[in-house]
């Protein structure tokens, strides 16, 4: 049984402050990984990738792999209120099909 | 960027009814898209998968007679929900994955709700 773990929070920071979300999984074969973003009654939006160990950046977001210790993270800096949502972690393990395992989702709430 | 569209956004149906909810990506060719179901504070329980051409997979647990998937094209496909019963209320999302950039997009998601 493949498994993507979060921790379900709620995660609560600071506006201005950096928010640390985390994810493991349990597939040693997975090669792809992903952070959706998920706002309460809508469709998760994709805002990250990452299919190699080591940090990848795109604007205020970063997403960290390390697939010796089966983690990926996802950092965001200067977090705001706009940020507030549930963050998926899903696990692509492979194959051509595109088959998604999804983690429960972290909610991060960011005060103003 | 890549879109998924999802039709109609929110459906209410009678029980015993079915509803068809549409799956369209708007500017790729998609040979294989997936879709999900969410209950409130829950993650995406992938539902099936459904391959243009083919018979759709079905994850375990999944009715396949009553969750009728149909794939008749590279950029649509539909999700059945036969017999529909109050319990089958939840919120239905597609995905697509396109090729070229080896990612998956999200559908806008449909709210079923069975009474």
């Amino acid at each position: 049984q493949k498994e993507v773990e979060q921790n379900s929070g709620p995660l609560s920071v600071p506006e201005g402050a950096i928010a640390s979300l985390n994810c493991t999984y349990s597939d040693r074969g997975s090669q792809s990984f992903f952070w959706y973003r998920q706002y309460s009654g809508k469709s998760p939006e994709l805002i990250m990738f990452i299919y190699s160990n080591g940090d990848k950046e795109d604007g205020r977001f970063t997403a960290q792999l390390n697939k010796a210790s089966q983690y990926v993270s996802l950092l965001i800096r200067d977090s705001q209120p706009s940020d507030s949502a549930t963050y998926l972690c899903a696990v692509n393990s492979g194959g051509s099909n595109y088959k998604l395992t999804f983690g429960k989702g972290t909610l991060l709430t960011v005060n103003p | 960027g890549a879109v998924v569209s999802q039709h109609p956004s929110w459906v209410i149906c009678k029980s015993g009814t079915s509803v068809k909810i549409e799956c369209r990506s708007l500017d790729f060719q998609a040979t294989t898209m997936f879709w999900y179901r969410q209950f409130p504070k829950q993650s995406l329980m992938l539902m099936a998968t459904s391959n243009e051409g083919s018979k759709a997979t079905y994850e375990q647990g999944v009715e396949k007679d009553k969750f009728l998937i149909n794939h008749a094209s590279l950029t649509l496909s539909t999700l059945t929900v036969t017999s529909a019963h109050p319990e089958d209320s939840s919120f239905y999302i597609c995905s697509a994955a396109q090729g070229a950039r080896n990612t998956i997009y999200f559908g806008e998601g449909s709210w079923l709700t069975v009474v």
